[in-house]
């Protein structure tokens, strides 16, 4: 089993949509929890980031952490087709220095 | 501008012929590490290093060398190219290795054929 899951998608949406990503994890130890944007041939930008359960939001974007399920979430709201890109998440459990990366979901908004 | 700086970006290179992936970063980070990402696989660390002279294996090793001599370079050398290093590569840097403040810069990537 790995340690994070993430549903590759690809998921297509038309522009101005919720789109609702998600992940889950199973190494209970995670306290960091991001999450990265990857457009075509670039390299992963962080997007957001959390620290332990709880909310964070970020103009259209809100982070979403449930430790107790060990499931993450990444809504985009009022979705651009300028979202179109890879979306990964990743988790650390601080102290050490490994940062552990989703699969990555593919995001199509459609204008 | 602050960026980590992979060449080259695209290698067509046949099996056994050693080849060097070069990384730069001009933000004075101590963490340097080096990813390859595959379809379905998502990211996967190779090699990482905490500071000069100081590497240590990621989870994907095999087939991989790297050093770090200087702070803000960290190669990556393949000894001996086989098709399944076939892939697209990552160098990354960061401030340290701990905690939320810890954000991950990538560079462009570097798309690796072995025929």
């Amino acid at each position: 089993q790995k340690e994070v899951e993430q549903d590759p998608g690809p998921l297509s949406v038309p522009e101005g949509a919720i789109v609702s990503l998600n992940c889950t994890y199973s190494n209970s130890a995670f306290q960091y929890f991001m999450w990265y944007r990857q457009y075509s041939r670039k390299g992963p930008e962080l997007l957001m980031y959390t620290y332990s359960s709880g909310n964070k939001e970020d103009g259209r974007f809100t982070a979403q952490v449930d430790k107790s399920s060990k499931y993450i979430s990444l809504f985009i709201r009022d979705s651009q087709p300028s979202d179109s890109a890879t979306y990964l998440c990743a988790m650390s459990a601080g102290g050490g220095f490994k940062t552990i990366f989703g699969a990555g979901t593919r995001l199509f908004v459609k204008a | 501008e602050a960026q980590v700086t992979q060449n080259p970006r695209y290698l067509i290179t046949v099996t056994g012929k050693k080849l060097t992936v070069t990384c730069s970063q001009n933000m004075n980070h101590e963490y340097m590490s080096w990813y390859r990402q595959d379809p379905g696989l998502g990211l996967r660390q190779i090699y990482y290093s905490m500071n000069v002279e100081v590497t240590d294996k990621g989870d994907v090793p095999e087939g991989y060398k790297v050093s770090r001599k200087e702070k803000r370079n960290f190669p990556l050398i393949l000894e001996s190219p086989s098709p399944n290093q076939t892939s697209l590569y990552f160098c990354a840097s960061s401030l340290s290795g701990q905690g939320v403040g810890n954000t991950i810069y990538f560079g462009e990537g570097s798309w690796l054929t072995v025929v």
